[in-house]
């Protein structure tokens, strides 16, 4: 299994639509976990932290759910400036580094 | 206040030449990283550096050299470039281990040829 897997997509929606992401670890002693955003030939940029009460930013919701090792991000009403590929991110096991998931594709139209 | 910069922005070398690609920071970050970007990849860490003069093996580290004998500086050499290693290379500062969150240069594309 691989440390951190994403579906990769792409995931062409319209604007306005509600699109949630899925991204599973496996190793069940990370304690950091993230979401980044990678806009096309530029460099990852934090987009949030996700916490395991969940936590909620303008449109975008993340969930952590230990057990199952699994983390989602949900974004409402997506907008064209959404399109982007989206990194699920945890802590390696000595906890020095970021383990990132290749990534999911994201293109909203109009 | 550039924060973390990398130069070149763009190289074409050779198979068998050294390159050397060069990380900068401003913040004064403990944590430095190189990241190699493929497509089918995703990210990998190369190396990684803790402080000035403390390296570490990432996931990808053969054919590749660091050094950090500078708080702000950690450049990345190919020794021996091969057509392999042809990708895009980010470098990354962390802002402090309970936040983790990585602040990433604007990458170096290389293309080997």
């Amino acid at each position: 299994r691989k440390e951190v897997e994403q579906d990769p997509g792409p995931f062409n929606v319209p604007e306005g639509a509600t699109v949630a992401f899925n991204c599973t670890y496996s190793n069940s002693a990370s304690q950091s976990f993230f979401w980044y955003r990678q806009d096309c030939r530029k460099e990852p940029k934090l987009l949030m932290s996700v916490y395991s009460s969940g936590n909620e930013d303008g449109r975008f919701t993340a969930q952590l759910n230990r057990a199952s090792q699994y983390i989602s991000l949900l974004i409402r009403d997506s907008k064209l400036s959404d399109s982007a590929t989206y990194l699920c991110v945890v802590n390696n096991q000595a906890g020095t580094a970021l383990i990132f998931g290749k990534g999911t594709t994201l293109s909203v139209s109009s | 206040d550039a924060g973390i910069t990398q130069s070149p922005r763009y190289k074409i070398t050779e198979t068998g030449r050294q390159v050397t690609l060069m990380c900068h920071q401003t913040w004064s970050h403990s944590y430095m990283f190189w990241y190699r970007q493929d497509l089918g990849h995703g990210l990998r860490l190369i190396y990684y550096s803790a402080a000035a003069d403390i390296t570490d093996k990432g996931e990808v580290p053969d054919g590749y050299v660091v050094s950090r004998s500078k708080t702000e500086n950690f450049p990345l050499t190919l020794e021996s470039a091969t057509r392999s290693q042809t990708s895009v290379y980010f470098c990354a500062t962390l802002a402090g281990i309970p936040s983790y969150e990585q602040y990433f240069g604007p990458g170096t594309r290389l293309t080997v040829t």
